[in-house]
């Protein structure tokens, strides 16, 4: 089975700083893919950023940066120059095959971000 | 721009009632549809995973009864609930996979159910 853990249920950071949001995995497939989605509070699903399990370099997607490392089973995603809107509850989440495919995502329990001025 | 689409943004309804939500692939085929129920302030759980042309594979401790999916055609998959009570108010929503490689899962923008 797959697992997904966010830690940090709310995280704080200063407009134009840059913030980490923590994100674990524990799976027993050689093959993954890792996501980050963005939920504002109107509710949509907003995909980030991916990492495949075999991807040798960190992803990156503008001011996102996804930290993937393989051994410590860790997919932090690096927000940086923070603005006003980037405050949004963030999920991690994990698929089986690196493509993501047609297969079902696992999603951590979310971490909420608040930007402030 | 939004590659899938969801329909209806918001229902309320009285109890005892169905109620259909529509999830579209905007310009691409999906042969597999997946749909989510969150509730406020958790994360989103996967109640099914809807597949074109044959029956929907339902997880664990959701009833298939009560949540009827059809995914008849490429663009195309419905969430009834059956008979809506108070507790199956909550935010559904669906995703779909753009084709290729490394295409990630897209979703809707979510409905949220409101029973009486």
């Amino acid at each position: 089975a797959q697992k997904i853990t966010q830690t940090q249920p709310g995280m704080f950071v200063q407009e134009k700083e840059a913030v980490t949001l923590d994100c674990t995995y524990d799976t027993s497939d050689p093959s993954y893919g890792l996501f980050w989605y963005k939920q504002p509070s109107s509710g949509e699903m907003i995909f980030l950023i991916y990492q495949g399990s075999y991807d040798q370099q960190n992803a990156t997607e503008g001011r996102y940066s996804l930290n993937f490392q393989k051994a410590r089973k860790s997919a932090n995603l690096v927000i940086s120059a923070s603005q006003l809107g980037d405050s949004a509850m963030y999920f991690c989440a994990m698929s089986r095959g690196e493509t993501g495919g047609g297969n079902k995502l696992t999603f951590g329990t979310g971490t909420q971000l608040k930007v402030e001025l | 721009g939004a590659v899938v689409s969801q329909h209806p943004s918001w229902v309320i309804c009285k109890s005892g009632t169905s109620v259909k939500i529509e999830c579209r692939s905007l310009d691409f085929q999906a042969t597999t549809m997946f749909w989510y129920r969150q509730f406020p302030k958790q994360s989103l759980m996967l109640m099914a995973t809807s597949n074109e042309g044959s029956k929907a594979t339902y997880e664990q401790g959701v009833e298939k009864d009560k949540f009827l999916i059809n995914h008849a055609s490429l663009t195309l998959s419905t969430l009834t609930v059956t008979s809506a009570h108070p507790e199956d108010s909550s935010f559904y929503i669906c995703s779909a996979r753009l084709p290729g490689h490394n295409q990630p899962q897209h979703f809707g923008d979510g409905t949220r159910l409101s029973i009486l």
